[in-house]
């Protein structure tokens, strides 16, 4: 079975510029979820999705973050305009059940 | 108070040493618990999950929960260098439209040869 996977790995872009990242979940996972995690912390969470609806997007900065999940399936985060504070690594996770998540490789981003 | 607390460490171990890891949660609707391991550089692993109140073990990984004082922790059994690792603490919890899952800062453990 593949794992999630997530592109770019890496990403440099200077500030007021825009980036997006993409994420392919475990086949037949219907929660998807975008983390992030800065240096040092643990990870959190931007927004999860059930199938191709939010279930959750509390914590994304939705004036400049943006997320979509079209058809149930793959998803991307946008970020647009970038700042300094959103250099951090972006976790991309699903899961079969509302419980065990497995996480993709990540998206490390450098904003300068 | 943080949702999820855990001590930042680093917590350094012998080798073959048990290694405890504590984590304490403020939502006492609190569901289901996880301990994921990270190395660094990686994106994190799941090493255990526990939804009820006890011990639960898996190998040289043991989890206990106690949901009356609302802690959860991980001990790990004639540790190795392998071990060596940030381990987060993560909770779910129900919320509008779902669960949740909030996770800790996590863990550094270093387990020395």
């Amino acid at each position: 079975e593949a794992g999630v996977a997530q592109s770019p790995r890496y990403k440099i872009i200077e500030k007021r510029q825009s980036v997006a990242f993409w994420c392919n979940p475990i086949s037949g996972h219907a929660t998807l979820y975008w983390y992030q995690q800065i240096l040092g912390q643990g990870p959190k969470l931007l927004i999860q999705f059930q199938n191709n609806g939010v279930v959750d997007d509390s914590q994304l900065p939705k004036d400049r973050f943006s997320a979509e999940r079209l058809k149930g399936v793959d998803s991307t985060l946008k970020i647009q305009p970038a700042k300094l504070e959103d250099s951090a690594v972006y976790l991309c996770a699903s899961s079969r059940e509302p419980d065990t998540q497995y996480f993709g490789p990540g998206t490390r981003l450098t904003v300068l | 108070q943080k949702e999820v607390e855990q001590n930042s460490g680093p917590l350094s171990v012998p080798e073959g040493a048990i290694a405890s890891l504590n984590c304490t949660y403020s939502d006492r609707g609190s569901q289901s618990f996880f301990w994921y391991r990270q190395y660094s550089g990686k994106s994190p692993e799941l090493i255990m999950f526990i939804y009820s109140n006890g011990d639960k073990e898996d190998g040289r990984f043991t989890a206990q929960l106690n949901k009356a004082s609302q802690y959860v922790s991980l001990l790990i059994r004639d540790s190795q260098p392998s071990d060596s690792a940030t381990y987060l603490c993560a909770v779910n919890k129900g919320g509008t439209g779902g669960f949740k899952t909030i996770f800790g800062a996590g863990t550094r453990l270093f387990v020395k040869a």
